[in-house]
Order: structure tokens, then sequence, then C-alpha cells
């Protein structure tokens, strides 16, 4: 399966600031995904990235505040932009690839506090 | 109603024991159904993909019961290592790269 390196894996930021995370992959990937993990829930889908187009964002999640990039098959980003202590949370990248049969799997997450 | 639900947990279980975890899913058009693995301050993990016919990986047992909707995973033998939140995750389109729903997760906790 695809190595998943997402960047930085921790960082802790002012209120107010924006801070971008990288995912990149070793292999190239139809599908890569960013989930949000809020301290003690379950995961939740925030935007499926899509290569060369506008990010696919789910209900109370907006481009304006979680900017996506897909600049390719290999890599994107995701910012939290104008954060707040709501905000501290894991983020999570997910690869999977069309007609490969196989479940999505996990970068191992950016762990986000925000002061 | 949530699209995935499971046993709240936590579970507390002594090293040996049999132990099973049930999850329950809203949307009948679901395709694909996985049992994913956390560990504290971890990403998750694939433990297991569910099949229609049921499907066993050493110690561990996935059933899927469409008809009621319903996905349970089975630990045997429990080992201090199987400590971890167990997801259950369901599929939300036809194809297993679509949007999946994650459940709350089953906190597992295996005691000496």
């Amino acid at each position: 399966s695809a190595v998943i390196s997402q960047k930085p894996s921790r960082d802790i930021c002012q209120r107010g600031t924006s801070l971008t995370i990288q995912c990149q992959v070793d292999s190239q990937v139809t599908m890569m995904f960013w989930y949000r993990q809020q301290p003690g829930q379950s995961l939740t889908l925030i935007a499926t990235a899509n290569q060369g187009s506008e990010a696919t964002y789910e209900s109370g999640f907006v481009i304006d505040k979680f900017p996506i990039s897909r600049p390719n098959l290999t890599f994107s980003t995701l910012t939290v932009s104008n954060m707040s202590p709501e905000d501290s949370s894991i983020y999570l990248c997910s690869v999977a690839t069309v007609n490969s049969n196989q479940p999505q799997h996990f970068g191992d997450g950016t762990r986000l506090s925000i002061l | 109603r949530k699209e995935v639900e499971q046993d709240p947990g936590p579970f507390n279980v002594p090293e040996g024991a049999t132990v099973a975890f049930n999850c329950t899913y809203s949307n009948s058009a679901s395709q694909s159904f996985f049992w994913y693995r956390q560990d504290c301050r971890k990403e998750p993990k694939l433990l297991m993909s569910v099949y229609s016919s049921g499907n066993e990986d050493g110690r561990f047992t996935a059933q899927l019961n469409r008809a009621s909707q319903y996905i349970s995973l089975l630990i045997r033998d429990s080992k201090l290592s199987d400590s971890a939140t167990y997801l259950c995750v369901v599929n939300s389109g036809k194809t297993s790269y679509d949007k999946v729903i994650f459940g709350p997760g089953t906190s597992l906790s295996v005691i000496p």
C-alpha cells in the first residue's frame, strides 16, 4: 500500500493564524481525503481533494476556512485558516485508488493545538 | 439517528477473554464495511474488511447482516496489545473508494 507522509506532525499555533498541512504519497492515487478528529471524537470528513479542481466539501465545512489544494496525484494541502481553540484537533489525510478494491488508509496525522 | 452507531463501551476485559463489538448503519445502500483500529494518539489502521459471508483473520471474526444493517467484530483470546479503539466504518457509496462514514468507536482495554 502507498506510504503517506504528513507534515507537520504537530504544531501549536496562536489564534487568528493559519497553518498549512501537507500530505505526500509515494505513488499516484486517485482519491485523497481530509478528516478531522476532535478530542474524544471519531473522524469527520472535511472534504475530498480533487486533482486539478476545487475540493468537494462536506456539510459544515467551507473553502474559506479549509482551503485545499491538490496539484497532482501524489500531493495535497489543507490549510486551517484564522484558527481558534475550537480548531484544536488531529487532521488526517487518507488515500484510496479507483479500481484497487482497497479501503482508505491514513497518514499518521497532524496534531494541532490552538492557544 | 446517526449513520453509524456502535456500542458505547468502554469494554474492560481480562486477558484471554472473548469480546464482541456491535455496529449498526442506517444507509441500506451501503456496499462496503470495515473495522479499523486506532491506538491512542495514532492514526486509524485497517483491521479487516467485512464480507457478506463473514470472514476470519486469526483471532478476529467479522460478520455482516445486511437485512438488519448490522456488523459485528469478535475478538477471541484477547491480548494486552488488543487494547485500542475499534472503529466501524461504512462506505456510503457503491465503490470501495467512495466516502466512508466512521462510527464513534468502541474502546477496549484488556487487563492483565
